[in-house]
């Protein structure tokens, strides 16, 4: 199984800073099969990223994906008061497993 | 609109059975596998298992947590996904969600475009 941890657990910043996420896996993912998802209090997950770096539908272009192999970022370019919230990395090349989050709130 | 409703959660003994449903709308459910995907109070969020579509068989595929006591179906005709639960245990409390895999008649995993509101199961005498 490929486990996913991701840094920090806890990231503190101000609107309009730039955020950046981490997610390393323990084996490498095949085909960067490698997606984001964000999640409010109370709500289901929204997919943000697919593919390591492609934006699903609906998404603002201050969120992109990189990376490849063992290591992929999220980065939110000017963070706004709506983005404070959890992401989660998921793995989808063998099996499926997501990562244990990150906690993105406001400083 | 592109919908999943899952309904069927509880309180439920430890040892019993529990079967979740997931009612989906506003696209064709048969050209998509379907996975259910649960959430631990104050937890992460962990793959349960997933259905493929008809057109490979609707076969299916399960986490090692939950392998032989957890059951995933479908009926194509009502497009509704099921998840039926038995030898509950407490640590399988949890808000349940249904998922639809982002890429139509896909084989493999997949990332999850649409995600039902949940339902929540808790497992305790």
């Amino acid at each position: 199984e490929i486990v996913l941890t991701q840094s920090p657990g806890t990231l503190s910043l101000s609107p309009g800073e730039r955020a950046t996420l981490s997610c390393r896996a323990s084996q490498s993912v095949s085909s960067s099969y490698l997606a984001w998802y964000q999640q409010k209090p109370g709500q289901a997950p929204r997919l943000l990223i697919y593919g390591a770096s492609s934006r699903a539908t609906g998404i603002p272009d201050r969120f992109s994906g990189s990376g490849s192999g063992t290591d992929f970022t999220l980065t939110i370019s000017r963070l706004e008061p709506e983005d404070f919230a959890v992401y989660y990395c998921q793995q989808y090349g063998s099996s499926l497993t997501f990562g244990q989050g990150t906690r993105l709130e406001i400083k | 609109e592109v919908q999943l409703v899952e309904s069927g959660g509880g309180l439920v003994q430890p040892g019993r059975s529990l079967r979740l449903s997931c009612t989906a709308s506003g696209f064709t459910f048969g050209d998509y596998a379907m996975s259910w995907v649960r959430q631990a109070p104050g937890k992460g969020l962990e793959w349960v298992g997933f259905i493929r579509s008809k057109a490979y068989g609707g076969t299916t595929e399960y986490a090692a947590s939950v392998k032989g006591r957890f059951t995933i179906s479908r009926d194509d005709s009502k497009s509704i996904a099921y998840l039926q639960m038995n030898s509950l245990k407490t640590e399988d409390t949890a808000v349940y969600y249904c998922t639809r895999d982002r890429v139509l008649l896909w084989f493999g995993y997949d990332a999850f475009d649409i995600w039902g509101q949940g339902t929540m199961v808790t497992v305790s005498s």
